[in-house]
């Protein structure tokens, strides 16, 4: 069975940061490229990162471009998601998710979600 | 970057009828275009990727059409359990979502 376990979320103050962690089991983690998703409190869903099997591909959403970085350890089946200098609007459930293989780009598989808020 | 513009916001609908649910792009995305479904609660649930191909193990209820530009999301036979929200996705030039439409009990 395919899990995803994210872990990390907290309550930080402005201009802070905060590591994510995403473990993944039931599946050949080093196959499939990473996603991360967030979603605000009672908010639709925001794109946030992507990383490709071997992390030779990276992309992120304007919002969090030069202040996030995404990294994968493929030895210990994990994603992470480093966030630094973190704002009011970050403040989210944040989703790691597998991406489908038969439609690179959708994702098949979510976690159940890890809060961060940032607040003072 | 490619905005995704759902309708309506809220869709009130009996169980036992059929919802429509509609996905427009601002530029053409091909047939690079998912479905989810999002419960109370609960992750977001992949249904449609490919614009038109159903997920492993989701109802035959749930059928998606269209491409490039307009996209639609057909629910027959409303179940209680797809009361939920539901949002699109395109994957073709990066990736984002549309706001969401809320279906809801009439």
């Amino acid at each position: 069975e395919v899990q995803l376990v994210e872990s990390g979320g907290a309550v930080v103050q402005p201009g802070g940061s905060l590591r994510l962690s995403c473990a993944a089991s039931g599946f050949t983690f080093n196959d499939y490229a990473m996603h991360w998703v967030r979603q605000a409190p009672g908010k639709g869903l925001e794109w946030v990162s992507l990383i490709s099997w071997d992390g030779g591909s990276i992309y992120f959403g304007d919002s969090v471009r030069g202040r996030f970085t995404i990294s994968r350890d493929n030895s210990k089946n994990s994603l992470y998601l480093q966030m630094n200098s973190l704002r009011e609007e970050d403040t989210a459930f944040y989703y790691c998710g597998r991406e489908t293989l038969e439609a690179a780009g959708s994702i098949d598989y979510w976690g159940q979600g890890t809060l961060v808020t940032v607040s003072s | 970057e490619i905005v995704m513009t759902q309708s309506p916001a809220t869709l009130s609908v009996s169980p036992g009828e059929t919802a429509t649910l509609s996905c427009r792009a601002s530029q053409s995305v091909s047939s690079d275009l998912a479905w989810y479904q999002q419960r109370p609660g609960q992750a977001p649930r992949l249904l449609i990727y490919g614009a038109f191909t159903r997920a492993p193990g989701i109802p035959a209820r749930f059928s998606g059409s269209g491409s490039w530009t307009e996209f639609t999301l057909t629910i027959t036979s409303l179940q209680s359990e797809d009361f939920a929200v539901y949002y699109c996705q395109q994957y073709h030039n990066f990736w984002t979502f549309g706001q969401g439409t809320k279906v809801e009990i009439k």
